[in-house]
């Protein structure tokens, strides 16, 4: 079984709101990933979590905070966004934190709409 | 520098044809190389993946992608297409030396017509 599963699958959100994201894997794997989609591109990476820990933060504004409660749960935490912030988002996992020679399995998505 | 190309933003093809998607990347290290497929309103569903060996894969849905590193190419390939086959297709690489992270092309939309 190869799910990562994601809820909420859609999401409407004022700009004072505060939310969450989850992302559950039961798959063993040791890796977890955030990414952002906008229509018509290619993900772009958020945060990597090793072994449960945060590895990658690529620059993302404090108004998204990753939280990764256990091996099998990522959440993204979500605060006083802005429109822009409109976006597909994606958890993914895989067996170890590196591509090398390992494979990275996505989620269906969280669409969120910030208004 | 390190890149993934897919010079094809957008491809239509008649169904039943064959079809063949373009990816070319750059890296110093050996690289890891995958295809996704996206669906409309869809997450990134994995076609195939090249590691190491026998130099043609196949994956999943027909596809098959063919990896030439003389050519530094990872091409996808499927020799009928169905209208199903319709999305977004993106090429993804890893290597050695991109430590936690692989990187994605810009991805190709594909239109089937009946």
């Amino acid at each position: 079984d190869t799910e990562v599963t994601q809820t909420p699958k859609h999401l409407v959100m004022g700009m004072t709101n505060k939310k969450s994201l989850k992302c559950e894997q039961h798959m063993g794997h040791r890796a977890m990933y955030w990414y952002k989609q906008k229509a018509k591109k290619p993900p772009e990476l958020m945060f990597v979590y090793s072994y449960e820990k945060l590895s990658i933060n690529e620059s993302v504004p404090s108004r998204f905070s990753p939280e990764c409660p256990n091996s099998s749960l990522l959440n993204l935490h979500l605060h006083a966004l802005q429109p822009e912030d409109s976006a597909l988002y994606l958890c993914a996992s895989s067996q170890d934190p590196t591509p090398y020679g390992n494979t990275i399995y996505f989620g269906e998505g969280s669409w969120l709409t910030v208004v | 520098a390190q890149s993934v190309t897919q010079p094809d933003i957008h491809i239509t093809v008649s169904e039943g044809a064959s079809l063949e998607l373009r990816c070319n990347y750059s890296y110093g290290a050996t690289p890891y190389l995958f295809w996704y497929v996206q669906s409309p309103g869809q997450g990134l569903q994995l076609l195939l993946k090249y590691f190491s060996g026998d130099t043609l894969v196949q994956g999943i849905k027909g596809f098959e992608a063919e990896f030439k590193r003389s050519q530094s190419s990872f091409n996808l390939r499927k020799p009928s297409v169905h209208w199903s086959d319709a999305a977004e297709y993106f090429c993804a690489v890893g290597a050695s030396n991109t430590g936690n992270q692989f990187y994605f092309g810009t991805g190709t939309s594909l239109t089937v017509i009946p």
